[in-house]
């Protein structure tokens, strides 16, 4: 089955930069668009950013449009989110998913239990 | 945007009776495809979101059939035809529509 683990997360000062990365296995990575979502401590989720199977598109809130990067590696079956100038209200648990698929929809799938980003001074 | 909203925002719900959420948006969900791209995810408390139903009415695999969602446009629901204890927790809805992706503000289900 999807299985997505996210690694990277921590601890950094306002101002800070992180990298997180996403793990996939159990589906062909290549064939599906990825995103990136995150909840704030007892508050609701966000949609953060997605990028195409190939790579060629992406997308950005725009909480963090200019600030954030998605990038991935499919060789490597890998997700990545740099983030860059990060903030208080950055300080959430972030969850990759596999999104849609180019010709098909079936869900946000593959929740993992996410990384978690702590800005603070 | 698309807004998504939810009502009610906190359902106390008996153990073997039915429950129900519902979902709007502020403007249709329908593709051209003919299918809503309408989705519920359920986070337990203390796990991470979970898929329930996408494209308004399709249960994701190895959901209980006693979850369903229904609805067009702009008005969806969410139900539970028989609510069991391992049911509790924060219900969403979302619209897969467009980017960026929405979700309602979350309706918290628990036992009376």
């Amino acid at each position: 089955q999807v299985q997505l683990v996210e690694s990277g997360g921590g601890l950094v000062k306002p101002g800070g930069s992180l990298r997180l990365s996403c793990a996939a296995s159990g589906f062909i990575f290549s064939d599906y668009y990825m995103s990136w979502i995150r909840q704030a401590p007892g508050k609701g989720l966000e949609w953060l950013s997605y990028i195409s199977n190939s790579g060629s598109t992406t997308d950005y809130a725009d909480s963090v449009k200019g600030r954030v990067t998605i990038s991935r590696d499919n060789a490597k079956n890998s997700l990545y989110l740099q983030m860059n100038s990060l903030r208080a209200e950055d300080t959430a648990v972030y969850y990759c998913v596999r999104d849609r698929h180019p010709s098909n929809y079936y869900g946000l799938v593959g929740w993992g239990q996410g990384t978690t980003v702590t800005v603070s001074s | 945007d698309i807004v998504m909203t939810q009502s009610p925002l906190s359902l106390p719900v008996t153990p073997g009776e039915p429950a129900s959420i519902s979902c709007r948006s502020s403007q249709s969900l329908l593709r051209v495809n003919g299918y809503h791209y309408l989705d519920w995810y359920l986070q337990k408390p203390g796990q991470s979101p979970q898929l329930l139903i996408y494209l308004g009415s399709n249960r994701a695999s190895g959901v209980p059939d006693r979850f369903s969602g229904s609805g067009s446009g702009t008005n969806f629901t969410l139900k539970i035809s028989r609510v069991e204890a391992e049911d509790v927790g924060i219900y969403y809805c979302m619209q897969g529509l467009q980017t960026p992706r929405t979700f309602g503000p979350g309706t918290k289900v628990d036992i009376k």
